[in-house]
């Protein structure tokens, strides 16, 4: 099963507004609303930020949001703050009852 | 609050199997959805390995699959994640996480143990 696409690196001054992609199939993305958003510090374990496409878990700032249309989902980091300078990833269930993980996408705070 | 924790050999040689435990703590591994294993090779990305549940199915990687076993210990309160000929591109940290509160999400993770293969 081939990773989701993700954009390498996405940067931002503090205040500003980032999105970042994550392009599927018909197979994960496009047929399940099962996609998830992790954010990783260096040296940290993953953290979930958002799941079903656009939810947030309790305890994660509203400054994260997330979207799906088609294939592609999104998510979207507004306010843009020093802390989430990190790595993203997007994951989908897909309809060989796996799960797959995108690229990767680090993000940059100017 | 549920804390996720591996443990196994940090070095193994080429050709050798890859075991790693994961304990579980604060809840019980009988109380969620599925227990899965996740890499990450130095550097680079995530790379979902398995999962399983705790009635005992399981899921893999196709492209790990003929090399995985994924067990469960619901008495000791952990699962297992056993690889065969491992080669260097096995080289990464491992890691536990688990679909405690929700379905097809990882709510919960262990630190992360690094493995390397060197002979």
């Amino acid at each position: 099963q081939s990773v989701l696409t993700q954009p390498a690196s996405v940067s931002g001054s503090p205040g500003q507004s980032i999105t970042i992609s994550c392009t599927g199939t018909s197979s994960d993305i496009g047929t399940y609303n099962y996609v998830s958003w992790y954010q990783q510090h260096p040296g940290k374990a993953p953290k979930l930020i958002m799941y079903d496409v656009s939810n947030r878990p309790s305890g994660v700032s509203n400054r994260f949001s997330a979207s799906k249309s088609g294939n592609t989902a999104s998510l979207t980091i507004s306010g843009l703050q020093a802390e989430d300078e990190a790595n993203y990833y997007c994951s989908s269930y897909t309809t060989s009852t796996t799960y797959v993980f995108g690229s990767g996408t680090e993000v940059t705070v100017l | 609050q549920v804390q996720l924790q591996e443990s196994g050999p940090g070095l193994l040689k080429p050709s050798g199997t890859l075991s790693l435990t994961c304990a579980v703590s604060g809840g019980s591994i009988s109380s969620t959805n599925w227990w899965s294993w996740v890499r990450q090779p130095p550097g680079k990305g995530l790379e979902w390995i398995g999962e399983i549940h705790e009635s005992g199915s399981s899921n893999f990687n196709p492209s790990l699959k003929s090399r995985v076993t994924i067990s469960i210990d619901k008495s000791n309160n952990q699962f297992s994640l056993k690889l065969t000929s491992v080669t260097a591109a096995d080289t990464a940290i491992y890691y536990c996480a688990g679909q405690y509160n929700k379905a097809y999400l990882w709510d919960y993770w262990g630190q992360g143990t690094l493995v390397t293969v060197s002979s």
